[in-house]
């Protein structure tokens, strides 16, 4: 299993707090990407990183931000967190842009 | 953009059944397919993948998918199920070529596979 690694895994918050979500990686693998899976949606992309400092939107990025200060870590932030963004968020990684991507454990994140 | 369509949101067998999960996409450009699988709880594992060559695609667990591109197809097949292959199913295309979906995964709704005894 690639080395992936998200914290917290699971998280019960409240509407209008900013949370921090973490994705490490051991592979040294260029590509990292924040997902977000709902029921009959599959999973959809909310932002992704292509190197240190270098991110850029996905599909739904709309109330989340990211940093990637080290080529390990990429952090998802809600800014202020909403009863819509509850979900289950995986992060993956890839070592090339058109490479497979491998998926971490996932972050179940509730919001009352 | 592209997009993915996974034709049964659910797909009841009998084990040591064969089974097949649909999935459909759309792109104006030329792509690469995947399918991945999901136990409960966990993360995403990848079954297969298409780049390129053969239509014909193995992968894990005894499973195989078909490319058809005059089909937009990329159905996921196995001859003989387990009760083991209880999960769910995502199909999943990417652009090979430029533009602002180049490098992006975009997954379908998903098929959750139950295989009863």
């Amino acid at each position: 299993d690639a080395g992936i690694t998200q914290s917290p895994r699971h998280k019960v918050t409240e509407t209008g707090t900013p949370v921090t979500l973490r994705c490490h990686q051991t592979e040294n693998h260029r590509y990292m990407y924040w997902y977000r899976q709902d029921p009959g949606h599959g999973l959809r992309l909310i932002h992704y990183s292509y190197g240190v400092k270098d991110t850029d939107k996905g599909e739904v990025s709309d109330g989340y931000s990211v940093s990637r200060s080290k080529t390990e870590d990429f952090l998802l932030t809600l800014e202020s967190a909403t009863s819509s963004q509850t979900s289950v968020y995986f992060c993956a990684i890839s070592e090339r842009i058109q490479e497979t991507q491998y998926f971490g454990p996932g972050t179940r994140l509730l919001v009352l | 953009a592209q997009s993915v369509t996974q034709l049964d949101s659910q797909v009841p067998v009998f084990e040591e059944a064969p089974v097949e999960l649909r999935c459909n996409y759309s792109s104006s450009v030329s792509v690469y397919l995947f399918w991945y699988v999901q136990y409960p709880n966990q993360g995403l594992q990848l079954l297969l993948k298409y780049l390129s060559g053969s239509t014909l695609v193995k992968g894990i667990n005894g499973f195989e998918a078909e490319f058809n591109k005059s089909q937009t197809s990329f159905h996921l097949r196995k001859p003989s199920v387990h009760i083991s292959d209880t999960a769910e199913y995502f199909c999943a295309v990417m652009t090979n070529a430029g533009g602002t979906s180049y490098g992006k995964l975009t997954f379908g709704q998903g098929t959750i596979l139950t295989v009863h005894p």
